[in-house]
């Protein structure tokens, strides 16, 4: 079994701030973990994913996240906010079961980003 | 190249009415998964498709159901709409075998069952 928790339904950060976004998961398997970021009525966009390279991962938009086993999270960070990151970011984990991938989405971290 | 096309984009049903929507995925995309969304449940995996074959599907009753034509296109259908049915549905292509590749997600179709 697999679940993924993101911790604050909503964060709120000054424009040129840091912005931290936590994600803890929880799988009896080895897993590769992505973030997304979701705009108002538009689908899903992938920022970057985990598959068991690096442990420091660079995404797009200047987004970075950092898989710590030992306390099984994927936190997403970028040293310097815009207003442009304003959305719904979602955590995912997903780990083999019996050779499939179903992935399991996080409940989502509203980013407001004040100017 | 164009991205992940889903119709429609807007869709009200009445419970006990069914529904399907479409999903063209990017060309030369041979999966597609969906999801749906809602504000209770959060984002929730449905099935994928590759190759007309469903590889995978997610914890949904019968109601729920999929295919996916020799295209690669794919629709879902729901029958006996219920108003818990409301959400967003998401449809997402990748590339290939993996089931891991990057996927990339249309816009969605918003249904409401009233």
């Amino acid at each position: 079994a697999q679940s993924v928790t993101q911790l604050g339904s909503h964060v709120s950060v000054s424009e040129g701030a840091l912005v931290l976004l936590r994600c803890n998961y929880s799988s009896s398997v080895p897993p590769y973990l992505f973030w997304y970021v979701q705009y108002p009525n538009q689908g899903l966009q992938l920022l970057l994913k985990y598959t068991s390279a690096a442990t420091l991962v660079k995404g797009i938009n200047g987004f970075e996240a950092e898989f710590k086993k030992s306390e099984t999270s994927f936190h997403l960070t970028k040293p310097s906010a815009h207003m442009s990151d304003a959305a719904e970011y979602f955590c995912a984990v997903s780990a083999s079961s019996g050779g499939s991938y179903i992935p399991t989405f996080g409940r989502g971290t509203s980013l407001i980003v004040h100017p | 190249k164009a991205g992940v096309t889903q119709t429609p984009r807007y869709l009200i049903k009445t419970r006990g009415q069914q529904v399907t929507l479409s999903c063209s995925p990017i060309s030369g995309h041979r999966s597609v998964s969906w999801y749906q969304q809602t504000p209770g449940q959060g984002l929730q995996f449905l099935f994928e498709y590759f190759s007309e074959t469903q590889r995978n599907k997610g914890n949904f009753p019968g109601r729920f159901s999929g295919r996916q034509f020799s295209n690669s296109r794919s629709e879902m259908n729901v029958s006996t709409l219920e108003l818990g049915d409301s959400a967003l549905y998401l449809c997402a292509s990748s590339k290939g075998q993996n089931s891991l590749d990057t996927q990339y997600f249309g816009p969605g179709t918003r249904l409401t069952v009233l």
